[in-house]
């Protein structure tokens, strides 16, 4: 199983450029979430999802927007790049209660 | 009142040595806490984890304590190994928030040969 798959790795963008981050899972979970990890901050909840079509905002949503069109992909796009999107984003996927959340590389993404 | 607190920041210790992990909790409606274990370029993998009707649960070399009434928890690792170096995160979640985690700042630790 390769789990969560997120890609790109490493992107660079520049101030008002937009991009979408991919995310897959093969787990057939239903629960997805969008992450970004700042140094000394932990990780910060962007969106989720508990099942396809539907999702829900997180502690920090502004700038970005999700889709969920189906159970395996869970899309976070910035529409408008900003220097504080720089950060580290990671998907997570899980199957319910008492269960972990199993989470993807990440993707490293700076804004110059 | 949907804060962790996690202390320290960092933790060096010797190979053998304990690494105890603290983090601190306000909303009592918590009732899942699990521990994170992250290497350097990788995702965040659970560890451990532990729900607030036990005050201790044990996985090999590493203990979750729990004190309900302080509204803390800690993580203990036994015999720290140099593989044992990475950064760990507590969490918490509340019933019926779609399994949302909270997660505190992270603790880098460090277990010198």
């Amino acid at each position: 199983n390769a789990g969560v798959t997120q890609t790109p790795k490493f992107r660079i963008l520049k101030i008002g450029q937009s991009m979408t981050l991919q995310c897959t899972q093969d787990m057939n979970h239903n629960y997805m979430y969008w992450y970004r990890q700042d140094p000394g901050m932990g990780l910060k909840l962007i969106y989720y999802s508990v099942g396809a079509g539907i999702t829900d905002k997180g502690e920090v949503p502004n700038g970005y927007n999700v889709s969920r069109s189906t159970t395996e992909d869970f899309p976070l796009r910035l529409e408008l790049a900003a220097p504080s999107q720089t950060s580290v984003y990671f998907c997570a996927s899980m199957d319910g209660s008492n269960q972990p959340q199993h989470f993807g590389d990440g993707t490293r993404l700076s804004i110059l | 009142q949907q804060q962790v607190k996690q202390s320290p920041q960092s933790l060096i210790v010797q190979k053998g040595g304990i690494s105890i992990i603290n983090c601190a909790y306000e909303n009592t409606a918590f009732d899942y806490f699990p521990w994170y274990q992250q290497f350097p370029g990788k995702g965040p993998a659970l560890l451990i984890a532990i729900r607030p009707d036990v005050s201790e649960k044990k996985e090999g070399r590493f203990t979750i304590s729990f004190n309900k009434s302080a509204k803390q928890f800690s993580l203990h690792i036994m015999d720290s190994q140099p593989g044992d170096s990475a950064t760990y995160f507590c969490a918490a979640s509340i019933p019926g928030s779609s399994y949302k985690l909270i997660f505190g700042s992270g603790t880098r630790l460090l277990v010198r040969p």
